[in-house]
């Protein structure tokens, strides 16, 4: 079966830090793939479609980027609200969704 | 816009639910809309889709158990859980899906809890 795996799986940084989640298919497909962000009791937001571009009313600090097979979510400039976990999602077949990423603020 | 899940509650292993999924703001037999779900502390998971043409498919462990359906009068969605397992417990989120192609969604419910337990 397919699998999405995300790295790390969780980190902590500080505001205004650089922060970059990885997201690799077990397969080695390079279709486009999406970013979520969920914060606890809450309902997965879409930030980034199409492997690069942002949806809409997301903050510019995020961004989706590829190599080959390798997927990167970037926060330029991390924000007290941007603690949360991140998923990414890919449409192989069906859709699947990494693991997920959780992000805190020290 | 907006989708607003109902129907979620706590079901005997075997029993029965049936998820209701509100639309408001836009026709949900123009897109393919999705129902996803969150087990307690866990990560997501693709249940099922219906395409606008009413074509309809289902993860493998959910097949032949649950059933995906629409209703264009009330712009509602469901997902209607028959023979439910422990393992079926979860949030269930609806999601309407951006791009037709099963990789972005861009607007997603509240979810509905589903607890399956003796």
């Amino acid at each position: 079966a397919i699998q999405l795996t995300q790295s790390p799986s969780s980190l902590s940084a500080s505001v205004g830090d650089r922060v970059t989640i990885t997201c690799r298919t077990s397969q080695g497909f390079s279709s486009a793939l999406a970013w979520y962000q969920q914060k606890p009791g809450k309902a997965p937001k879409l930030l980034i479609y199409d492997t690069s571009t942002l949806e809409t009313g997301v903050p510019s600090r995020f961004s989706g980027s590829a190599s080959g097979t390798d997927f990167a979510l970037t926060i330029s400039g991390l924000q007290p609200e941007d603690s949360a976990t991140y998923y990414c999602h890919q449409f192989t077949g069906y859709p699947h969704f990494g693991p997920g990423t959780k992000v805190d603020l020290k | 816009v907006q989708l607003v899940e109902s129907g979620g509650g706590l079901v005997q292993p075997g029993g029965s639910l049936r998820l209701s999924c509100a639309a408001s703001g836009f026709t949900v037999s123009s897109y393919y809309m999705r129902w996803v779900r969150q087990a307690p502390g866990k990560g997501l998971e693709w249940v099922s889709v219906i395409y606008g043409d009413g074509r309809t498919y289902y993860t493998e462990s959910v097949k032949d158990r649950f059933t995906i359906s629409r209703d264009n009068s009330k712009n509602t969605v469901y997902l209607q859980m028959n023979s439910l397992r422990l393992e079926d417990t979860a949030l269930y989120y609806c999601a309407r899906d951006k791009s037709a192609r099963g990789d972005a969604f861009d607007v997603w419910g509240q979810g509905t809890l589903v607890t399956v337990s003796s």
